[in-house]
């Protein structure tokens, strides 16, 4: 069973343009929504977090929307440049100790 | 500052023999410790976490174990490994006694068994 959906699987944008990535969950006892971004040959590097109490979080060109109703949550990369290229996970996790559970990724490329 | 180590990089082992890898953190105390195996396409699959030295819980039934021997080491080990043992694995770190709070991964180690 899928607990996190993400899509689109892979993903081509132009330079500046906004990149948009999707998850939705089903377990309602995740409370913590994290989004990593991996380069090939390395560990996944968390890039921000949210949790169910706010609707929108932004770090730099990155923005998180939350919504808990839908229970769907999406990664804005605003400015979008080559070097972003990359793939992207979201996550989330219930209280406690127990581990992330991972959408199956994101392959984004930005070209040029 | 925390640093998360994990070795080797690569390895490739033939069918049955055994495995073990291992994973150190430091600049903490008492952190929680996960292995998670990324196989293409499928994300990343939590194998084992454990909040403290000796305690060890499984998420899936595998050809896999781990254990915790001391405070910031994590070790992933197999008796007889399988085809299906292929893949990238990483080891994650986050602070222990917090709920939710950010997780750091390792570089990995891709593992072929052939």
């Amino acid at each position: 069973q899928q607990q996190v959906k993400q899509s689109p699987q892979s993903l081509i944008v132009q330079k500046g343009g906004i990149p948009i990535i999707n998850c939705a969950y089903e377990n309602t006892a995740f409370d913590y929504f994290p989004w990593y971004q991996q380069f090939p040959g390395k560990g996944p590097a968390l890039l921000i977090a949210i949790r169910p109490d706010v609707s929108e979080k932004k770090e730099g060109r990155f923005t998180i929307s939350f919504n808990k109703s839908a229970k769907q949550f999406s990664l804005h990369i605003m400015d979008s440049q080559p070097g972003d290229s990359a793939t992207y996970f979201c996550a989330a996790s219930r209280g406690g100790a127990d581990g992330l559970t991972f959408g199956k990724g994101t392959h984004l490329i930005i070209q040029p | 500052s925390q640093t998360i180590h994990q070795w080797p990089a690569t390895l490739v082992q033939p069918v049955g023999s055994p495995l073990s890898l291992e994973c150190t953190v430091e600049g903490t105390s008492n952190p929680n410790l996960y292995w998670y195996r990324q196989a293409a396409g499928r994300g990343l699959q939590l194998l084992f976490y454990s909040v403290g030295i000796g305690q060890i819980s499984s998420e899936v039934p595998q050809n896999l174990s781990a254990s915790r021997p001391q405070d910031r080491q994590f070790i992933l080990s197999s008796k007889k490994l399988l085809l299906s043992d292929s893949g990238f694995y990483l080891c994650a770190w986050s602070r222990g006694g917090h709920s939710n709070t950010e997780a750091f991964f390792g570089q990995g180690t891709r593992l072929t068994v052939v």
